[in-house]
């Protein structure tokens, strides 16, 4: 356990549904990671905040895709109109300057 | 893009021999690398990191090779154990605070 949580551990959606993850972060923490993850591939990089300022967003990020992290303590990840490509592993990390510690990630499956 | 790879996808090695897991990396402007551990359903699990300013780090059992010249670098575990089993993968940062990850190793070491 890293101390990093995230909620839901699963979530299966249906097509256009709509969907929220969470993460809370180590408390110390002022910086907070979003990644997505496929089966056999590395941990892709989403967008990142300090505090509760969401300052780095990958280009690849569908518009679709929207975080907030609205006291600088836990973030949300909201999917809308869900698409059967966004079935991932979303993880979220958190740190102070350098080591990344990794929550155990919410497992989206879109129908 | 940016890029982290890695040069092989699986590994084999008896228990109680070293591995030697290698990943190289695309640009030359990464200053900090950090090698994860994942077992299957958890979250990457920090395992050693390395500035680039530095060319070894040793942990326990650990070390972290970098050589900048040829932009590659190596995770070595020592008398790998079962319980090593598992998918690595190497990190870099590059600009600000965006890490890209590698496809992965997957290690299993045969008892």
């Amino acid at each position: 356990d890293t101390g990093v949580s995230q909620d839901p551990r699963h979530k299966i959606t249906k097509r256009g549904q709509n969907v929220t993850f969470r993460c809370d972060p180590i408390s110390e923490h002022n910086r907070l990671y979003w990644y997505r993850q496929t089966l056999g591939q590395g941990p892709e990089f989403l967008t990142y905040f300090q505090n509760e300022a969401q300052l780095e967003k990958s280009r690849l990020l569908s518009d679709r895709f929207s975080a907030e992290r609205p006291k600088g303590s836990f973030s949300t990840l909201e999917i809308q109109r869900t698409e059967q490509g966004d079935s991932a592993m979303y993880l979220c990390a958190s740190t102070t300057i350098n080591e990344q510690f990794f929550g155990p990630g919410t497992r989206l499956t879109v129908l | 893009g940016e890029s982290v790879g890695l040069h092989l996808p699986t590994l084999s090695v008896q228990e109680g021999d070293n591995s030697i897991i290698n990943c190289a990396y695309s640009n030359s402007a990464s200053d900090y690398f950090i090698w994860y551990k994942q077992e299957s359903g958890k979250g990457p699990q920090f395992i050693i990191d390395i500035r680039s300013n530095m060319d070894k780090r040793q942990g326990q059992r650990v070390t972290v090779l970098l050589n900048k010249t040829v932009k590659h670098l190596s995770l070595q575990i020592a008398a790998t154990q079962p319980g090593d089993s598992a998918v690595y993968f190497c990190a870099g940062r590059v600009t600000g605070n965006q890490f890209y990850f590698g496809t992965g190793t997957s290690l299993t070491v045969i008892p």
